[in-house]
């Protein structure tokens, strides 16, 4: 089974508007990192969170972590076609090595 | 500085054949891990490998093996192809464990 559970599977919005997706996980943490995937090549890293902290910007991405709930949410903002992709979470957990990745949510922003 | 390099990026094999992925860390990362990329299941962790040594390993059946050479270079080798072996290979390596540089992978079709 998958440490990391994106939802929605699928988004499609508006160029301009704010996509956020969410993400899941079963264990505990050291971090968490979100990663973009373009038309099935190798993924781009986008944001690291650590298990102490609860918020992290970096550009038009916001990431959230709650690791009462263990959760994560990653919103972009002011969306452009280019932001078109595959978005992953991957979740560190605690004492190994290894980062779990979901099935992703593919993001489609319409010009 | 270049990037993660796997070779080769298209493979066809038949069923029953054996094949040797490869992959070049960044250089200086010593971790290099390998996951698998198919459209239903996501990606799901292969094994992880630091200064020669294999730290992680996922669910997947002995005919899946690895190794990691001096230089940090790892190869992935499947044994024994299943048409279900086709799949995107994607190889990352690390620096100190925490983000990962993939590289573009490669696509295996099994006919």
């Amino acid at each position: 089974s998958q440490q990391g559970e994106e939802d929605p599977q699928a988004l499609s919005i508006q160029e301009g508007e704010n996509a956020t997706m969410n993400c899941s996980y079963k264990t505990s943490i050291n971090n968490l990192q979100w990663y973009r995937q373009n038309s099935g090549r190798g993924l781009v890293h986008l944001i690291l969170i650590r298990s102490n902290e609860r918020e992290k910007h970096s550009g038009r991405l916001r990431v959230t972590l709650d690791t009462s709930k263990k959760s994560s949410s990653l919103l972009i903002t002011a969306s452009r076609a280019a932001d078109t992709a595959s978005y992953f979470c991957a979740p560190l957990t605690s004492g190994t090595y290894k980062y779990i990745f979901g099935t992703g949510t593919r993001l489609k922003v319409l010009a | 500085k270049a990037g993660v390099t796997q070779t080769p990026r298209y493979l066809i094999k038949t069923r029953g054949q054996q094949v040797t992925l490869s992959c070049s860390p960044i250089s200086g990362h010593r971790s290099v891990s390998w996951y698998q990329q198919t459209p239903g299941q996501g990606l799901q962790f292969l094994f992880e490998y630091f200064s020669e040594t294999q730290r992680n390993k996922g669910n997947f059946p002995g005919r899946f093996s690895g190794r990691q050479f001096s230089n940090s270079r790892s190869e992935m080798n499947v044994s024994t192809l299943e048409l279900g072996d086709s799949a995107l290979y994607l190889c990352a390596s690390s620096l100190n464990g925490e983000k990962l540089f993939f590289g573009s992978g490669t696509q295996l079709s099994v006919l």
